[in-house]
């Protein structure tokens, strides 16, 4: 089946840098969305894609739609001891198939 | 509003029991899936539903069971508990397919002995 590489896996950060993930895939999706797992709950969707090259930011979030549509990224800016948390891509496609995640980034922020 | 909630929030199980999951959701969406969380292995797909009364496997689906028999309820099942299924199961919901966002539940953290 289709598969997402995510990366990196993990990353220890100092708070106030700038953060920078991605998500490649073999093959195309028409969505691309980004969730947040705080520690103990569900994920939590941050930003929706549906265009290629399409950019979109939710407060210091940045995500982007690939142009070939097999890969997006995500930026935070700025980042703060809340940020804390894994980090996962997934990508979908019209119909009944569900979508498909990435393994996640495992995000630590050093005070 | 409650969203996705999953009872029950946590459960210690012996090797070889059963025990059943629920998932309701009450957004009238279509979808439910149900899924497992791993350290390292992110979120994999047990079995997922496209509508009452319909299921699909999905990744991993061996050992477990669901059902659909009302829109608002996806059960989990699992008949014969094996300490492989020690993990942190979520229930998702969407309203429609492949392209719609999902909903996750808060969890439930079952450990088998």
């Amino acid at each position: 089946g289709q598969q997402l590489n995510q990366s990196p896996q993990s990353m220890f950060i100092q708070e106030g840098e700038d953060v920078s993930m991605n998500c490649t895939s073999s093959s195309i999706f028409n969505t691309w969305l980004w969730y947040k797992q705080d520690p103990g709950e569900g994920p939590v969707l941050l930003i929706a894609l549906y265009k290629a090259g399409e950019l979109t930011s939710n407060g210091r979030l940045t995500a982007q739609f690939g142009i070939t549509r097999k890969d997006s990224f995500l930026n935070i800016s700025a980042s703060i001891p809340s940020d804390v948390g894994i980090y996962f891509c997934a990508g979908g496609n019209s119909g009944n198939t569900p979508l498909v995640f990435g393994k996640g980034t495992r995000l630590s922020v050093i005070a | 509003n409650a969203g996705v909630t999953q009872t029950p929030k946590f459960r210690v199980l012996k090797t070889g029991q059963s025990m059943t999951l629920l998932c309701a959701q009450d957004m009238n969406h279509e979808y439910m899936y149900w899924y497992r969380q791993d350290p390292g292995m992110g979120l994999r797909l047990i079995h997922y539903s496209v509508g009452e009364g319909t299921t699909a496997k999905g990744e991993v689906p061996d050992g477990y069971n669901v059902s659909r028999l009302k829109k608002q309820n996806f059960l989990l099942g699992l008949e014969s508990a094996a300490p492989s299924q020690t993990s942190v199961y979520f229930c998702a919901s969407t309203p429609t397919g492949g392209t719609d966002t999902q909903y996750f539940g808060p969890g439930t953290r079952l450990t088998v002995l």
